[in-house]
């Protein structure tokens, strides 16, 4: 398992970029072994995969956002990233990074999640 | 797009008591793609089954996961009060494509 944590804003405006960052440890990010990935939890709700990023930069997204997001990674710095623009309340969620992982083909280590409220 | 469907939405039991949760998918899946996590309040999921029927490193024997084709099943044998939480499955595709279901919240009677 890997240790993930998310950083960014908790407060974006209506209308502009929400941005993220995951920061790996515990392994290299460039091991091949996980698809890097981010998941939203609406408050009180289920969860909802939004992307993820393989090493080599290949993305698989959720038809749902695929206009709005964008994801990154920077081996150098073993950070992955989520950018989604143009927001509205209904992005207001907990946002989570996470490791799928090829062997098992499950999240088998999570972020601890950071709430992002879209408020004008 | 494959839709994964748990039910039911809640269930009430005690202690000790068996739960068992079901996760339908709309098409047939590969059951190797099928996990189920838990969630318990303020933390993030935890992986419990991978592969529709292999627990995942740490966790208790208590959790067996089943089932092939459309039709999956979580069993927790006896249930201790740290199981009361909300349970979700989720499935992989070549797509690729990742879905979960609207999860399980098995609550103390």
């Amino acid at each position: 398992q890997v240790h993930l944590q998310e950083s960014g804003p908790g407060l974006v405006k209506t209308s502009q970029t929400l941005a993220l960052t995951c920061t790996v440890s515990g392994d290299s990010i460039s091991s091949g072994r996980y698809y890097w990935s981010w998941v939203r939890q609406h408050p009180g709700k289920g969860l909802e995969w939004l992307g993820y990023i393989y090493y080599s930069g290949t993305t698989s997204q959720n038809s749902s956002l695929k206009s709005r997001l964008t994801l990154s990674i920077d081996t150098s710095k073993s950070q992955f990233s989520l950018r989604l623009s143009s927001v509205t309340s209904a992005d207001t969620a907990i946002y989570y990074c996470a490791a799928f992982s090829k062997y098992d083909m499950g999240f088998d280590s999570w972020g601890q999640g950071t709430l992002v409220t879209v408020s004008s | 797009e494959i839709v994964l469907t748990q039910s039911p939405g809640t269930l009430s039991l005690s202690p000790g008591e068996r739960a068992t949760l079901s996760c339908r998918a709309s098409q047939t899946i590969t059951y190797t793609y099928l996990a189920w996590y838990q969630q318990k309040p303020g933390q993030a999921p935890r992986l419990l089954i991978y592969g529709a029927s292999s627990r995942a490193t740490g966790i208790p024997d208590r959790f067996s996961g089943s089932g092939s084709g459309t039709d999956f099943t979580l069993t927790i044998s006896r249930l201790e009060p740290e199981d009361f939480a909300v349970y979700y499955c989720q499935h992989y595709d070549s797509s690729p494509s990742l879905t979960f279901g609207g999860g399980t919240k098995v609550e103390i009677k």
